[in-house]
């Protein structure tokens, strides 16, 4: 019984170049959810999807961030031309539909 | 004001001692509110729901006051296993963004030998 399958652990890009996470949610779960994780903060929302459908991006910042579930396959939440900035713990959660989510072991991505 | 605002900590107590962990938040609206703890670079994990009457699980009891917007969890006879962060998760609202939860910054718990 697979929980939250994410990947890769661990990314290293350097600046400018395309980071992109994938996220297999828990099975029968058709709801995906991204959060960031900055060193020290809490975990922001970003993006909550369903199956071909972005619900709700207002958490992803305006420019270089995309996210899509599509209909076969995993989450991938997309990040192009990354800066500093971006380095991060990037998780990925999922849910049946409402509450609880279960996150996976999310991708820390460092940009050098 | 902080949405959610914990105590950063960190707490270190001895084996066996009682610990108190608060949490406040800024939406008066919101429904619903769980403790999440995470271990060092791992991912968050559920560790109770927060229920109006308070509710336990073993060793954990959690209590919420809506009146104060306040939430709390005590954890009795700490054991090793339970160092970690512990996460003041709340959902905002119950229609539209009720999927979002707003995360604590976490409060460090080391329990000492």
């Amino acid at each position: 019984n697979a929980g939250v399958m994410q990947n890769p652990r661990h990314l290293v890009r350097r600046r400018g170049q395309e980071a992109r996470l994938r996220c297999s949610p828990m099975k029968g779960h058709s709801h995906v959810y991204w959060y960031r994780q900055l060193p020290e903060e809490g975990l922001k929302f970003m993006v909550y999807l369903q199956k071909e459908n972005i619900i709700d991006e207002s958490g992803m910042p305006k420019e270089r961030f995309s996210a899509e579930f599509p209909k076969e396959g995993p989450s991938i939440l997309r990040i192009q031309q990354v800066v500093r900035g971006d380095s991060a713990a990037y998780f990925c959660a999922s849910s049946p539909g409402g509450q609880p989510q279960h996150f996976g072991d999310g991708t820390r991505l460092s940009i050098l | 004001r902080k949405e959610v605002e914990q105590d950063p900590g960190p707490f270190n107590v001895p084996e066996g001692a009682t610990v108190a962990f608060n949490c406040t938040y800024s939406n008066s609206a919101s429904q619903s509110f769980f403790w999440y703890r995470q271990d060092c670079r791992k991912e968050p994990k559920l560790l109770m729901s927060v229920y109006s009457s308070g509710n336990e699980d073993g060793r954990f009891t959690a209590q919420l006051n809506r009146a104060s917007q306040y939430i709390s969890l005590l954890i009795r006879d700490s054991k090793l296993s339970d160092s970690a962060t512990y996460l003041c998760v709340v959902n905002p609202s119950s229609g539209a963004g009720s999927y979002q939860l707003t995360f604590g910054k976490g409060t460090k718990l080391s329990v000492i030998p």
